[in-house]
This record gives structure tokens, sequence and C-alpha cells, in this order.
């Protein structure tokens, strides 16, 4: 099993640049969550998917918008890249209703200059 | 603001010895406290989780102890051993569980 697969691993953008992020899980999870995970910070919740065709905000959504295209796949997009956009994506999944345990991906280096 | 404070940020402990962690939060509507594991390259994993119903979990070497009156929880590590060099992160969550909120991470070093 794959578990949580992102692509691409790493990128590098100029500012105001766009991207997608791409996320896909094959546990058959309801919940999909990206997080940015940031030195001294931790992870900080970006925007979550509950359920095939809801999102929410998290605590950091402004600058990114997100997609669920189906139960496997939740993108995150970029539209306008900023320095502040630096960081190391993660996706998750979980499984409803017990959604205690969180899959994470192995993350996206992003440098944005 | 952040919702979990986490210390220290880095560790080194030598092998055979006892690694503490210790985290604090605010929020009492808080009811699941699980910690994360993160070796570099890697996405963090569930290492263990407890809820506020008991005082203490205990799996293998790891224990998390919970004072619900102090708002404080802390992992323990025994007899540490190098391959548990790794980053670890607490966290707490309520209700759904759809949000979590992580502590800053300690890097942990065992030396051998």
């Amino acid at each position: 099993n794959a578990g949580v697969t992102q692509t691409p691993k790493f990128q590098v953008l100029k500012t105001g640049q766009s991207m997608t992020l791409q996320c896909a899980q094959d546990m058959n999870h309801n919940s999909m969550y990206w997080y940015r995970q940031d030195p001294g910070m931790g992870l900080r919740l970006i925007y979550y998917s509950a359920s095939e065709g809801t999102t929410d905000k998290g605590e950091v959504p402004n600058g990114y918008n997100v997609s669920r295209l189906n139960k496997r796949e939740f993108s995150l997009r970029l539209e306008s890249a900023a320095p502040s956009q630096t960081s190391v994506y993660f996706c998750a999944s979980s499984d409803y209703p017990n959604n205690e345990k969180l899959f994470f991906g192995s993350g996206t280096q992003l440098s944005v200059l | 603001q952040q919702q979990v404070k986490q210390s220290p940020q880095s560790l080194i402990v030598q092998k055979g010895g006892i690694s503490i962690i210790n985290c604090a939060y605010e929020n009492t509507a808080f009811d699941y406290f699980p910690w994360y594991q993160q070796f570099p390259g890697k996405g963090p994993a569930l290492l263990i989780a407890i809820r506020p119903d008991v005082s203490e979990k205990k799996e293998g070497r790891f224990t998390i102890s919970f004072n619900k009156s102090a708002k404080q929880f802390s992992l323990h590590i025994m007899d540490s051993q190098p391959g548990d060099s790794a980053t670890y992160f607490c966290a707490a969550s309520k209700d759904n569980f759809n949000k979590f909120y992580f502590g800053s991470g300690t890097k942990l070093n065992v030396k051998p």
C-alpha cells in the first residue's frame, strides 16, 4: 500500500508564480488535510476536507485554495506564491468516524524566491 | 498564539537514558492528546495517544503522563536508543478531530 502520496517532492517558485500540490490516498479515507511545517512552529493546518465535496479553513488558510477532486485526491493551490509560503507541506488523511489517527505523506519542500 | 506549547526545543540523551518532553495547553475543551514521531525526510507518524480520563498510558518504552488540573502532558522514552533519534510533536484535538493543534516540536538525539 502506498498510503498518502504527494507530488512533487521539491519545488522552487518565483514570487507571484502559481502551482498546485497534489495529494492522493489509497486507504479509502474520508477526511483529508493540508498542513505546513515551519521551524519552531510545528505543523499548522491550512485546510481540511471532512468528506468528499466539503472543504473548510484551518489555522492558516490565507493565500491558499483547495480542491477535493474525489475521495482519493485533495489538492492545494498557491495562486500567487510569496516568500512567506516557503515551507514543507504535508498532506494527511484519516478514517471517519475515528479520525484520531492522521496518516501523513512524505511532504513537499517548497521554496519561494 | 500557539494552542499547545512544547519544550524543550532540542534534547540530547545518552543511550539507555530517559528522554522527557513536555507539553502544555490552555483550551480545556481538548480531549485527545497524541504524540507524533518524525524522521528526517518523512511525514510524522502517530506514536502514542491519551485521553484525559486516564493519567498515564504506556506502550512499550513510551509513556504519556497526563495532568488534567495542570493542563500538561509529557512523553517519557525509557531506555532511549539511537533509533529513537527523531523530532517529536505533541498535539491536541477536540470534538470530531478535524483540527489538530501541534506543538513546535522537539528534536531528540540519542548518543550511542
